[in-house]
């Protein structure tokens, strides 16, 4: 979904560096999501946000943090990357409780 | 929370009807199910959603037994254009308990 950006596209680190990836949302949207997918586990919820002050753990949310700067734009952080953090990252938004989510097109980060 | 199964992959020729079966057992009464299209270096897309019974828009339907234990996702007369992964989501209305499937990889061959 072109309303729903996320940068970078593509991410490759080193082992003990901190990451930072950016999502930005241009439909207005409160609720915020940040997913990993791993081949054959699909996606995994790992933080989300249902407005500016709100901020939830999700499924797997060791070793991540986010923050919600704004409605548009919500970041996930790794403060000390590890080889099994190597996915691909999504970001979602959604309008209200049980409304589908728009995706934006991922990050792929690798951990080396 | 849900645990929610599809098959891993399956194959179709154009123009044939292609069903997908998410089992869900777990699923509690007020949890949505809701599937998703995912093409190579894409997000996941929104193709429908229901709660139960019967649900047809314009390019899929769920069917959702009385149970709701499973969901079957219907694509009528497939065309190449639908090679992709397809999700199975099951989401706590009540919450946000999200569980996606793992995903069915769709191969249509001409």
């Amino acid at each position: 979904d072109a309303d729903v950006t996320q940068t970078p596209r593509n991410r490759i680190t080193k082992t003990g560096k901190r990451i930072m990836l950016e999502c930005s949302q241009t439909k207005g949207h409160d609720r915020m999501y940040w997913y990993r997918q791993d081949p054959g586990l699909g996606l995994r919820l790992i933080y989300y946000s249902f407005d500016v002050k709100d901020i939830n753990k999700g499924e797997i949310s060791d070793g991540y943090s986010v923050s919600r700067q704004a409605q548009a734009k919500f970041s996930l952080s790794l403060e000390s990357a590890i080889p099994n953090q190597t996915a691909l990252y999504f970001c979602a938004t959604s309008d209200l409780q049980g409304q589908p989510q728009h995706f934006g097109d991922g990050t792929r980060l690798s951990i080396l | 929370l849900a645990k929610t199964t599809q098959p891993i992959s399956m194959d179709s020729y154009e123009g044939q009807e292609v069903n997908i079966t998410c089992s869900h057992n777990n699923i509690a009464t007020n949890d949505y199910i809701t599937w998703y299209q995912q093409f190579p270096s894409q997000g996941p897309r929104f193709i429908i959603q229901g709660y139960k019974t019967k649900v047809t828009n314009e390019v899929a339907s769920l069917f959702i037994p009385a149970d709701r234990k499973s969901s079957t996702l219907s694509l009528p007369r497939v065309s190449l254009s639908d090679t992709a992964v397809y999700y199975c989501l099951v989401g706590e209305a009540a919450g946000n308990k999200l569980t996606f499937g793992g995903g069915t990889r769709v191969l249509v061959k001409p």
